[in-house]
């Protein structure tokens, strides 16, 4: 089954500076891509989608690439600010409504103003 | 245009019981996708209804059942409650289920 891995501990970054989140996964390579973010007692919301012939998307202050070789998606967000600060989630997607969405357990970012 | 609604929001049930939860996705979506979030396990799925057919299932025992009705809205019911069943779960809907998915607030499920 796929495995994703993202960094397990807090993310710490001061405020105007990019942050910048991996997601690494193992197994086969997604036809999809997403991020998202949940805040505390809240559900995710959807950020951005990227597939896998895609080698980056980007929106506003979003931007993520995806490295089919490297098994590896980087999700940044340039000029952060306080009210970024909240856990970001990676989700995979085999494709043609498979296994539904594969998520990794997240990474936590603090934005220190 | 309305989000995705969960209901309830909060649901406190003993052990052996069941639970139904409901959701009711965007108008105009037709995938829906149930969720367990646990702080140790992260978001598993639990499986995906479309056009009231059960499309995919994750790997969760057959106690977790749901259904889709012909108006897209979906139910979740959990049969003989365990207290490792406490969790959020979240309902997410999507037009065709290959598309970014909207989810709902959740419903927190306490077993006790």
């Amino acid at each position: 089954s796929q495995k994703i891995e993202q960094n397990s501990e807090a993310l710490n970054i001061q405020e105007g500076k990019t942050a910048t989140l991996t997601c690494n996964y193992t197994n086969y390579s997604p036809a999809y891509l997403q991020w998202y973010r949940q805040d505390p007692g809240r559900g995710p919301v959807f950020l951005l989608l990227i597939r896998e012939n895609e080698k980056e998307k980007r929106k506003e202050r979003l931007k993520v690439t995806f490295d089919t070789t490297l098994k590896q998606s980087l999700f940044h967000i340039t000029a952060s600010q306080p009210a970024d600060s909240a856990t970001y989630l990676c989700a995979l997607d085999r494709g043609g409504g498979a296994d539904g969405l594969t998520f990794g357990k997240g990474t936590h970012l603090i934005i220190q103003p | 245009k309305a989000g995705v609604t969960q209901t309830p929001r909060y649901l406190i049930k003993t052990r052996g019981q069941q639970v139904t939860l409901s959701c009711s996705p965007i108008s105009g979506h037709r995938s829906v996708s149930w969720y367990q979030q646990t702080p140790g396990q992260g978001l598993q799925f639990l499986f995906e209804y479309f056009s009231e057919t059960q499309r995919n299932k994750g790997n969760f025992p057959g106690r977790f059942s749901g259904r889709q009705f012909s108006n897209s809205r979906s139910e979740m019911n959990v049969s003989t409650l365990e207290l490792g069943d406490s969790a959020l779960y979240l309902c997410a809907s999507s037009v065709s289920g290959e598309t970014e998915a909207f989810f709902g607030q959740g419903t927190r499920l306490t077993v006790v």
